[in-house]
């Protein structure tokens, strides 16, 4: 099982549609969870971090829920630009920091 | 410019011939971390490192070495690179003398193993 899985898509979706992705984490020692946007094999950008209250950053809303080790990513009014692959991330203190990524969840807007 | 340089950017190679992909940093990050992207598997750690000479081992750490002997560079050797070695490399680098969270990336590696 890997450690942090996400339902691989594609999501196709038409512009101004909501969209929802999940991911769930298997390590209940995992500490700080975070969404990475990647464009087409460029390199990741942080979206948001992911708080156990809900954090909303414009028309983005993640949740976290700890004890179903579950995260979530709310996209509200998709414009064509938020096409892009969604990485769900996770770090664990081992005494180092580790980070997990998920494979991703790719969506696509369409006009 | 705040950035993460990786150099080279692409580079075709053949079985054994030792290379190295170097990464630089100017924001004086003490972590830096290597990681490989392959189709269906997403990133995975390489290793990483908290501050100089402090180094260790990520999840697929076989059939690479790493250096941190000055703050803002961490090079990726392949001392005898193996097709399998074959992805593109993304290095990147993060803020304090705690892992944050928000990694900053180079713009990647591509490395084909012939």
């Amino acid at each position: 099982r890997k450690e942090v899985e996400q339902d691989p898509g594609p999501f196709n979706v038409p512009e101004g549609a909501t969209v929802a992705f999940n991911c769930t984490y298997s390590n209940s020692a995992s500490q700080s969870f975070f969404w990475y946007r990647q464009d087409c094999r460029k390199e990741p950008k942080l979206l948001m971090s992911v708080y156990s209250s809900g954090n909303e950053d414009g028309r983005f809303t993640a949740q976290l829920n700890r004890a179903s080790q579950y995260i979530s990513l709310l996209i509200r009014d998709s414009k064509l630009s938020d096409s892009a692959t969604y990485l769900c991330v996770v770090s664990l203190n081992t005494g180092g920091f580790k980070t997990i990524f998920g494979a991703g969840t790719r969506l696509f807007v369409k006009a | 410019e705040a950035q993460v340089t990786q150099n080279p950017r692409y580079l075709i190679t053949v079985t054994g011939k030792k290379l190295t992909v170097t990464c630089s940093q100017n924001m004086n990050h003490e972590y830096m971390s290597w990681y490989r992207q392959d189709p269906g598997l997403g990133l995975r750690q390489i290793y990483y490192s908290m501050n100089v000479e402090v180094t260790d081992k990520g999840d697929v750490p076989e059939g690479y070495k790493v250096s941190r002997k000055e703050k803002r560079n961490f090079p990726l050797i392949l001392e005898s690179p193996s097709p399998n070695q074959t992805s593109l490399y993304f290095c990147a680098s993060s803020p304090g003398d705690r892992y944050t969270g928000e990694l900053f990336f180079g713009e990647g590696s591509r490395l084909t193993v012939l």
